[in-house]
């Protein structure tokens, strides 16, 4: 069993919709949650990172931690088709420690 | 923000050969940079973790003798991939760490990879 589990997708959704990711978790120890998006062929971009549980929001994202569930979640509201791309879950025991990641879920949004 | 480069962008070489890709940061010193791999449609799997004047951490099941990092300067990481077999086709992938910046998490930042092809 992979310590970090992400549904591969494709998760197509037409424009101006709420895009819904989620990873799950098997690892207590991980306090740091992060969200990276990865166009083809480029490397990861970080678009929000959660300590501990809790949610925060930057704009049209909002992150999702539930420890107790070992359960993260990234919301995308009014996507764009800029947004296509593939969105990666990773976390971490401590700051400055090695990154775990999901498996990328590949996200089309359709003009 | 910070920003990391990785060349070459792409490389195609011949099995048996050995393949050097490099990793800069470029507006900050970098004490530590991983090393990462990515196979089509699957997630990043990191390879090794290499600190800047000491010998690289390899990830369990990572050949440190066919996966060489030199970590010499605190802008530069090099990773070779000797005698390079078609199976060690893949994207790799360096990130960094700036230890200046005064973050609660400390980001790592990625380059933007390079595809490597063994024919």
């Amino acid at each position: 069993q992979k310590e970090v589990e992400q549904d591969p997708g494709p998760l197509s959704v037409p424009e101006g919709a709420i895009v819904s990711l989620n990873c799950t978790y098997s690892n207590s120890a991980f306090q740091y949650f992060m969200w990276y998006r990865q166009y083809s062929r480029k490397g990861p971009e970080l678009l929000m990172y959660t300590y501990s549980s809790g949610n925060k929001e930057d704009g049209r994202f909002t992150a999702q931690v539930d420890k107790s569930s070992k359960y993260i979640s990234l919301f995308i509201r009014d996507s764009q088709p800029s947004d296509s791309a593939t969105y990666l879950c990773a976390m971490t025991k401590a700051a400055g420690n090695k990154l775990t990641f999901g498996g990328g879920t590949r996200v089309l949004v359709k003009p | 923000g910070a920003v990391v480069s990785q060349h070459p962008s792409w490389v195609i070489c011949k099995s048996g050969t050995s393949v050097k890709i490099e990793c800069r940061s470029l507006d900050f010193q970098a004490t530590t940079m991983f090393w990462y791999r990515q196979f089509p449609k699957q997630s990043l799997m990191l390879m090794a973790t290499s600190n800047e004047g000491s010998k690289a951490t390899y990830e369990q099941g990572v050949e440190k003798d066919k996966f060489l990092i030199n970590h010499a300067s605190l802008t530069l990481s090099t990773l070779t991939v000797t005698s390079a077999h078609p199976e060690d086709s893949s994207f790799y992938i360096c990130s960094a760490r700036d230890p200046n910046l005064n973050q609660h998490y400390n980001e790592q930042f990625f380059g933007p990879g390079t595809r490597l092809t063994v024919l």
